[in-house]
């Protein structure tokens, strides 16, 4: 059974630093890409990074460009998500979803909470 | 990108169709015929009903069906039942990045 199981959300403060991860298992992590989509409370979907299959191409979203950090470890199937330099406008769900290469998301973890306040 | 754009609500009768609508651009939905749809309920992680514009997973409903023309995208819900009720959102593949629409709440009256 396919499982992708978020963690690392919590509370920061503007400017703070938080690391998520995701826990894949069930399915061959090393094969396929993997993205994080966001959603911040009461909103809709928004795409955040995706990294390829082995680590070596990556794409964000202008509104965390320069800010976050895509990254995974296929040994210990996981991906993370470095965030830094954080906003309030940041505060979402943050969701991570496996990505075939058919432009679809097949599997979506349960989400972490972030929220960016004083 | 800009997001897509979708209709904030919809409403249909138990049995009755629906159909929701997804416009993009020429570099989103017009350029590729990789249109998803999910489905979404309160609290829950989205859940993927179409993919490639018109096909189902494995265990999907046959209710469910996807189109396309041009830069619009739609999905349509016949026989809809109570647990239809959720949000909806369209998402198109855009190059080296996704992008969806901003979601349309379907409330079965």
């Amino acid at each position: 059974e396919v499982q992708l199981v978020e963690s690392g959300g919590g509370l920061v403060q503007p400017g703070g630093s938080l690391r998520l991860s995701c826990a894949a298992s069930g399915f061959t992590f090393s094969s396929y890409w993997m993205h994080w989509v966001r959603q911040a409370p009461g909103k809709g979907l928004v795409w955040v990074s995706r990294i390829n299959s082995d680590g070596s191409s990556t794409s964000y979203a202008d509104s965390v460009k320069g800010r976050f950090t895509i990254s995974r470890d296929n040994a210990k199937n996981t991906l993370y998500l470095q965030m830094n330099s954080l906003r309030a406008e940041d505060t979402a769900v943050y969701y991570c979803a496996r990505f075939p290469r058919g432009g679809y998301y097949d599997y979506w973890g349960q989400g972490t909470l972030v929220t960016v306040s004083s | 990108q800009s997001a897509l754009t979708q209709p904030a609500s919809v409403s249909g009768s138990p049995g009755q169709s629906i159909t929701i609508s997804c416009t993009g651009t020429s570099s989103d939905v017009g350029s590729y015929n990789l249109v998803s749809w999910y489905q979404q309920h309160p609290g829950k992680a989205p859940k993927l009903m179409i993919y490639e514009v018109s096909k189902r997973p494995s265990g999907v409903s046959n209710r469910f069906s996807g189109s396309k023309s041009g830069n619009t995208a739609s999905l349509t819900i016949s026989g809809l039942q109570a647990e239809d009720e959720a949000d909806y959102y369209c998402c198109s593949y855009a190059g080296s990045s996704t992008v969806f629409g901003g979601g349309t709440k379907l409330t079965v009256l």
